[in-house]
């Protein structure tokens, strides 16, 4: 089944800019999803289809998708957006339909 | 605003049946795909299986022998059974709307997963 990988963690001063990566085959090929995670809550959808953000989203969280590798940045990092981030992409050719990253946890120092 | 609300059991002892429901409330089930999703303390997301508004289904091989998701439009929620439990299923369980759809070509629409319920924890303890 299809893999996505992402760093374990990243950290970064607020105020600049975090990047998070998510690797797997051609995923330039699919189209990539970005949900945030606080603790005990749900996932919310930050960046859908690549770069496309749902109302209520700021703009300050942007997606990019090429290659091998897709790319959460999130400028002029707050402190609220301390969380962990997953990854998601559907696999038409595969049962495992749903496809998470392995998340990354964001640290703002 | 569509928004999700579960129900169900969290505490479960090995061998039992998982059951979850979740509330639809205002909103259609038609065009979107009703899932779910768990979470293992400490862990990543997992994705369960999901039913569309006709009430196909489709199930993550993992689960496959021993999950069932059903629709009750009258009522304007879906379930989940996860039967003969083990300790491994301890997780936090989420209900979600998903907006997408294949088409052919390798073409398609892919707007997320957008809506969420509150999630369930739920624990396998004998």
């Amino acid at each position: 089944s299809y893999v996505l990988t992402q760093p374990l963690s990243v950290s970064v001063a607020p105020g600049q800019t975090a990047r998070i990566t998510c690797g797997g085959n051609n995923i330039g090929r699919k189209s990539v999803q970005w949900y945030q995670q606080k603790p005990g809550q749900a996932p919310v959808l930050v960046v859908y289809d690549d770069s496309d953000r749902p109302s209520g989203i700021p703009e300050r969280f942007s997606g990019s998708n090429s290659g091998n590798t897709a790319t959460l940045t999130i400028s002029r990092v707050e402190a609220g957006d301390e969380a962990d981030y997953y990854c998601q992409v559907w696999d038409r050719t595969s049962d495992h339909l749903y496809v998470f990253g392995t998340g990354t946890k964001v640290t703002v120092l | 605003q569509v928004q999700l609300q579960q129900r169900g059991a969290g505490l479960l002892k090995p061998s039992e049946t998982l059951s979850l429901t979740c509330g639809v409330h205002g909103g259609s089930f038609s065009g979107y795909y009703w899932t779910w999703i768990r979470q293992s303390p400490g862990k990543g997301l997992e994705w369960i299986g999901e039913i569309n508004h006709s009430g196909r289904t489709k199930y993550n091989p993992s689960f496959k022998s021993r999950v069932t998701i059903s629709l009750d439009t009258s009522n304007n929620q879906f379930s989940l059974n996860l039967s003969s439990v083990t300790a491994a299923d301890t997780a936090a369980y989420y209900c979600a709307r998903a907006s997408y759809d294949f088409w052919s070509g390798g073409t398609g629409y892919y707007y997320g997963v957008d809506v969420w319920g509150q999630g369930t924890t739920v624990t396998v303890s004998s």
